[in-house]
């Protein structure tokens, strides 16, 4: 079976700019979670989205969206970049719905805002 | 929100030395426990998890204790090698497919 994938793998932007960030979850798997991590700050929880709605919010600003396909496909957006978003966005697929299962991360992509 | 701490931050144990590292939450209501290994540009993988219901749990070199009372869980390592050599990340979660993780523990295994 497939691992979790992520497109793309890198990316650099500009300040201002916004950016979409795609993750493909095992197949079979229909959460999907997605964390940022940095230096500074570790890994850090940002939304999780399951059956096409967004379940569970971490505490990022409004400039961080996302949202789920019918096949379970994820993606994530950030708007009006800002340096500090520069950051490793992983994301993370469970199989089941509710409860704390297992999840699996991608590879990550690796976000520059210059 | 749940508050996971997780010492030491860096650890150096000799080969077939253990290797300890303690995390603390916050949240009573936490139930799931993993631990994730995370080598250099690549992604974290699970390595053992326990559930509130289970005191320990073991596979092969790898355990982790939990006390929910103290609200403390531990990664124990025996006979560490050279590629075990990552960072470790404690997490918690309270029944929501959302991770609260630990800061992170680099382990260097020196041979």
């Amino acid at each position: 079976k497939a691992g979790v994938t992520q497109t793309p793998r890198y990316l650099i932007k500009t300040r201002g700019q916004q950016v979409t960030l795609s993750c493909s979850p095992i197949s079979g798997h229909r959460s999907v979670s997605w964390y940022q991590q940095t230096p500074g700050q570790g890994l850090q929880f940002l939304f999780e989205y399951f059956s096409e709605t967004q379940r569970n919010k971490g505490n990022f600003p409004g400039r961080f969206s996302g949202r789920q396909f019918s096949n379970s496909r994820s993606e994530m957006n950030v708007s009006t970049l800002e340096l500090g978003d520069s950051a490793l966005y992983l994301c993370a697929s469970s199989r089941e719905g509710q409860g704390s299962n297992e999840q699996f991360f991608g590879p990550g992509t690796r976000l520059t805002v210059l | 929100g749940e508050n996971v701490e997780q010492h030491p931050s860096t650890l150096s144990v000799q080969e077939g030395d253990s290797a300890v590292i303690k995390c603390t939450y916050s949240d009573s209501a936490s139930n799931y426990f993993p631990w994730y290994k995370q080598e250099l540009g690549k992604r974290p993988q699970l390595i053992i998890d326990i559930r509130s219901n289970v005191g320990e749990k073991k596979d092969q070199r790898i355990a982790v204790t939990l006390n929910k009372t103290a609200k403390h869980f531990s990664l124990h390592i025996t006979e560490t090698q050279p590629e075990d050599s990552a960072v470790y990340f404690c997490a918690a979660s309270s029944g929501a497919n959302n991770l609260f993780f630990g800061t992170g523990t680099r382990l260097t295994v020196i041979p």
